[in-house]
């Protein structure tokens, strides 16, 4: 069980767009920033959206992250084809000392 | 161009040690935080171990704490993770993570992992 709460999957054609929930608490998301890692099949995680919605350097702006409270999203829009990917979220968490936590992932499909 | 070489990873029984390497190139190595997440197969990302750029402080979770120990040698520029009394829920691709901050604070509640390591498998069977 993870401490963040991802839906399993998410699926979309080419163009939509979609969005990837990611809920937590006060602890973690509701005090402190989000991460989004991409994960193309057999690869190494990726980094995404950082300080729940700064994108990297050579990150499309079709990628967008945002959070209100102790929930965080992130959104893609066109979708294509090579977005289809694993899509974790992540944030410290205050309790029990400090630790980073993970959200279970996101399975991204583009049908 | 940032680089993170992980190795060490390869099958072990239950019960016994294994020691990961992560090489890192490409930045001012001690000025930052590094860390280690795991991977089980199937399965999603876990957060092992951090350490700060210093080495004075070190961060685990409660699933390694006590049995893994993080390190660092900023003289070589690596990273280590030993592994003691390895157990099979431990079996997993393990990478390693070079920490950024968002803030001029540089705390980890404001770190996220700019570059990730390949991997490196390891895999506890008899």
């Amino acid at each position: 069980q993870s401490v963040l709460t991802q839906p399993p999957s998410a699926s979309g054609t080419p163009g939509q767009r979609v969005t990837i929930s990611c809920s937590g608490s006060s602890s973690n998301i509701g005090s402190n920033t989000v991460n989004w890692y991409q994960q193309l099949p057999g690869t190494a995680p990726k980094l995404l959206i950082y300080s729940n919605n700064q994108r990297p350097s050579g990150v499309p702006d079709r990628f967008s992250g945002s959070k209100s409270g102790t929930s965080a999203s992130l959104a893609i829009s066109g979708l294509q084809s090579e977005d289809e990917a694993d899509y974790y979220c992540a944030a410290w968490d205050d309790s029990l000392n400090g630790r980073w936590v993970f959200g279970g992932g996101t399975k991204l499909t583009v049908l | 161009e940032v680089q993170l070489l992980e190795s060490g990873g390869g099958l072990v029984q239950p019960g016994g040690s294994l020691r990961l390497s992560c090489a890192a190139s490409g930045f001012t190595f001690s000025s930052y935080a590094m860390s280690w997440v795991r991977q089980a197969p199937g399965k999603g990302l876990e957060w092992v171990s951090a350490i700060s750029g210093s080495g004075g402080s070190t961060y685990y979770a409660d699933s390694v704490k006590g049995r893994f120990t993080i390190s660092r040698d900023n003289s070589k520029n690596t990273l280590y993770l030993q592994m003691n009394s390895l157990r099979a829920e431990d079996t997993a691709v393990y990478y390693c993570a070079k920490v950024e901050y968002s803030s001029s604070v540089r705390s980890l509640s404001r770190g996220y992992f700019d570059y990730w390591g390949q991997g490196t498998l390891v895999t506890v069977s008899s």
